[in-house]
């Protein structure tokens, strides 16, 4: 059973960058059997997919045409975890971040706790 | 504004079925059988409940289906029982790596 542990601050001042990690245990970040997301989800904007990050010969990155110029996944295969980093931030990401394991064709069968995330000085 | 438009609510009453519809685009649900629902309770994380339109994953009661016609999808839960109370959401692929959500339905059994 796939697990994600989430980690990361909680409050972030606007213009400034969002990071947070998701902890694979039970699998590896680098199996060609999944797809690794962030998704957030706030009052205002619902669920929203932000982007993933997936191995099948390289490392394959997409991300949604709301935040693709905001936003970074990136894999860590030594600590067998990944993360997201978000620049430029507004009051408007405020929202709880999740990190997902699945392939957007097939849905997200093992979710984070969950981070809420505050944006505000 | 979500890309998927789903009613705000939905209720039935024990043991009756109660059915949710999700609008896509041609984009979207039209094109693409990975339509994926998720059920999520109060404070909860979302637990996916149906992929690729129709497919229960392990563990998933029976109670919960898929269907999708056109470019709208449908989530039916049959013999409601009061802990099918929660909100529901649904999502597709909608193409070039990109998902899409809808805005969610707030199940109430009465």
């Amino acid at each position: 059973q796939v697990q994600l542990q989430q980690s990361g601050p909680g409050l972030v001042e606007p213009s400034q960058t969002l990071s947070l990690t998701c902890a694979i245990s039970g699998e590896s970040v680098a199996t060609n059997r999944a797809g690794w997301n962030w998704i957030r989800q706030s009052p205002s904007r619902g669920l929203e997919w932000l982007g993933r990050t997936y191995y099948s010969s390289k490392w394959n990155y997409d991300y949604a045409p709301s935040v693709k110029s905001r936003l970074t996944i990136s894999p860590d295969t030594s600590g067998n975890r990944f993360s997201l980093q978000m620049n430029s931030v507004t009051p408007e990401d405020t929202a709880v971040y999740y990190c997902t394991r699945g392939f957007l064709s097939f849905g997200f069968d093992s979710w984070g706790q969950g981070t809420l995330v505050t944006v505000s000085s | 504004q979500s890309a998927l438009t789903q009613p705000p609510s939905a209720s039935g009453s024990p043991g009756q079925s109660v059915t949710i519809s999700c609008t896509g685009t041609s984009s979207d649900i039209g094109t693409y059988n990975s339509v994926s629902w998720y059920q999520q309770h109060p404070g909860k994380v979302p637990k996916l409940m149906i992929s690729e339109v129709s497919k229960r994953p392990s563990g998933v009661p029976d109670r919960f289906s898929g269907s999708k016609s056109g470019n709208t999808a449908s989530l039916t839960v049959s013999g409601l029982q009061p802990e099918d109370e929660a909100d529901y959401y649904c999502s597709s692929y909608a193409g070039n790596n990109n998902l899409v959500f809808g805005g969610g339905t707030k199940l109430t059994v009465l």
